[in-house]
């Protein structure tokens, strides 16, 4: 099993461009989660599938933000345009049922400058 | 909704000693289940253990156990024999079963626990 699969692991881009993170969750999971991770606000869940449809987006920070997942093998998150303060390390977690630990990729770090 | 506190920013211990970490949280739910995730300098987030709310008994995984207390809402993370691979920021979570709450996972701030050789 090769895990939660994130691309890139760092992305380093100019403010105003549209950076992509992809995740490829393990295979059978039903559930698919984007996590934010800064010093300031600590973890934070962006927004979480369930058999690839989108269950709750509250978390997902304004219109700039928007995460899709066409298939149960891959999931996107772009962020159209980036701007400093996007700068974090961004989590995908897939898990197989409710109740279930949450497996986590290696994390994507954004720098936008 | 749920929220989960950690009030340790910061722990340090000496190799080979026992520590505790401290872990509230705050649900009107009862069936759920809680975990400690540790994450290292590589910034792997990595499952330490869990617990599920209906059960009575701590769980235990190797030199990692847990004083699992629900009435108090309390779930605190010991350590024993503590390694120098330990150090880490340790993460407490709350994972719901409710159907408005979905199956989000909720986490802690973070307690950084530093060991000293």
């Amino acid at each position: 099993d090769a895990g939660v699969i994130q691309s890139p692991r760092h992305e380093v881009t100019e403010m105003g461009q549209e950076v992509t993170l992809r995740c490829k969750p393990i295979s059978g999971h039903n559930s698919l989660f984007w996590y934010r991770q800064t010093m300031m606000r600590g973890l934070e869940l962006l927004i979480y599938f369930n058999n690839n449809v989108p269950i709750d987006d509250s978390g997902m920070p304004e219109d700039r933000f928007s995460a899709k997942m066409p298939n149960a093998s891959f999931s996107t998150l772009k962020i159209q345009p980036s701007e400093p303060r996007d700068s974090a390390v961004y989590f995908c977690a897939s898990s197989l049922i409710t109740g279930t630990p949450l497996h986590f990729g290696n994390g994507t770090r954004l720098t936008v400058t | 909704a749920q929220t989960v506190t950690q009030s340790q920013p910061e722990m340090s211990v000496q190799e080979a000693e026992t520590v505790t970490l401290s872990c509230t949280y705050d649900t009107s739910e009862s069936d759920y289940y809680l975990f400690w995730y540790k994450q290292p300098p590589s910034r792997q987030m990595i499952l330490v253990i869990r617990q599920e709310a209906y059960k009575q008994q701590n769980a235990t995984e190797n030199r990692f156990s847990v004083n699992f207390q629900k009435a108090a809402k309390s779930f605190s993370l010991k350590i024993s024999d503590s390694q120098l691979g330990d150090a880490a920021m340790y993460f407490c979570a709350y994972r719901s079963e409710g159907e408005t709450s979905g199956s989000r996972l909720t986490f802690g701030e973070g307690t950084q626990l530093t060991v000293n050789p």
